[in-house]
This record gives structure tokens, sequence and C-alpha cells, in this order.
């Protein structure tokens, strides 16, 4: 069956421009979290989706950066008037619905972003 | 502040070697996780655990509560093991979504 699908894989573009970037779960995961990794750190957690709960989005860096889910099914990550600080790996995670310890989150390959 | 803490950033090792890649967390957690980053990138649940211990081929995953502690053991580590293994955990109190994550155990195992 197919995984988590992320898309772009790669995305470069200018300082400011706005973005957008894809993940489409996989079908019947309830739950999708976003998180960030940049170059040479550790991964940092963005915003989390469960259902039609009001999503956790006390993750995210500042209000230049936004989410939505359709559903339960595909998530996008928007990210206004880019800078240079964003550039960083973006990734994508869906897991059946949250029952704590018990469920594995199933990982994207991710979207690079570089911002010039 | 609530952090995870790996030990050691960096593991290379000969094959067939045991090796043990350990993750201590500040407060009381719900689950914690180990993670398997390949060299490309991608990402890899090995284990969630919130008690005990677990076992998958020759990964074992431990955890003591009381101590706030887990360790992720390989035995008879290959070549193919290499890549970076990253702990992470669910406070109590957090967010469902909302985990933390070690900076990651880069581990090379030489043939």
């Amino acid at each position: 069956g197919a995984g988590v699908s992320q898309s772009p894989s790669n995305k470069v573009t200018e300082k400011g421009k706005d973005v957008e970037l894809r993940c489409d779960p996989i079908s019947g995961h309830t739950a999708l979290y976003w998180y960030r990794q940049r170059l040479g750190q550790g991964l940092e957690f963005l915003i989390y989706f469960q259902g039609n709960s009001a999503p956790d989005k006390s993750g995210l860096p500042s209000d230049r950066f936004s989410a939505e889910r359709t559903g339960e099914s595909v998530s996008t990550l928007t990210i206004q008037r880019t800078q240079q600080e964003d550039s960083a790996v973006y990734l994508c995670a869906s897991s059946l619905g949250f029952y704590r310890g018990d469920q594995p989150q199933h990982f994207g390959d991710g979207t690079r972003l570089s911002i010039l | 502040k609530n952090e995870v803490e790996q030990s050691p950033q960096n593991l290379t090792a000969q094959e067939g070697e045991f090796i043990t890649i350990n993750c201590s967390y500040s407060v009381g957690i719900s689950a914690l996780h180990w993670l398997q980053q390949h060299p490309g990138g991608g990402i890899v649940s090995l284990f969630m655990l919130s008690s005990g211990k677990k076992k998958h081929g020759r990964l074992i995953a431990t955890i003591n509560i009381q101590e706030k502690h887990s360790s992720l053991h390989i035995t008879a580590s290959h070549p193919r093991d290499s890549a970076v293994y990253i702990c992470a955990v669910l406070f109590d109190g957090g967010s469902q979504g909302n985990l933390i994550f070690g900076k990651g155990t880069k581990l090379s195992v030489k043939p």
C-alpha cells in the first residue's frame, strides 16, 4: 500500500515568496503531523491534526506559518513571506490516531525547502 | 524545560559489535519513540514504549520510567544499521501530538 506522500520533494524559492507544501497521509490515518528539520539539527514539531478536533498549532514558529487539513485526508503547510531561516526539510507523518504509546507514526520523505 | 538528551552524539562500531544508544529525559512521559533516519533522510519508526522492553529482530528497546531513561540496543551490528537514531518523547500533560525530539545519535558501522 501507499505510504505518506509529500510534494514537492524539493523546492527552491526566493526570499519573500509564499510556498505551499503538500502531504497525503496513509488512507485511514486520522492523525497527521508536520515537523521541520533544519540542517544539522533535530526534528521540531510544528502542528498536529487529529480527526475533526481543533489542530494543535503550538509548534508553529511564527504567524507566517499555517496549515490546513481537509477532513482526514490531504494537508497543506503554507509559509508566507519566506525567510532564509525557513530553509529546512519539512516532514509529514500520519498515524492511525493517537493512543498513548501504541501507534507508530509513518513518515513521508519530506520536502527540502531552500530559500535563496 | 522539557528536554531529551541522547548519548553518544556519534558512534562508530565494527561489524558484529553490540551497540547501545541512550536517551534521558527530564520529566514524566506518557510515551517514548525510537526512530531511525537513513542517510537519504527517510525516517522509520522503530519502537514506541511506555514501560518495559520491546524486541524486534536485532533491535531491543528498554525504558526505566523511574530513572527517566531509555536505551536502544543493536545486537550483531551490520553496516546497513548505519543511520541516525532519534529518541522522541511525549511528555505528560503535553499536547497529544507534540513529540519532543533528541538531537539524534549518528551510528556508523564499519565492515
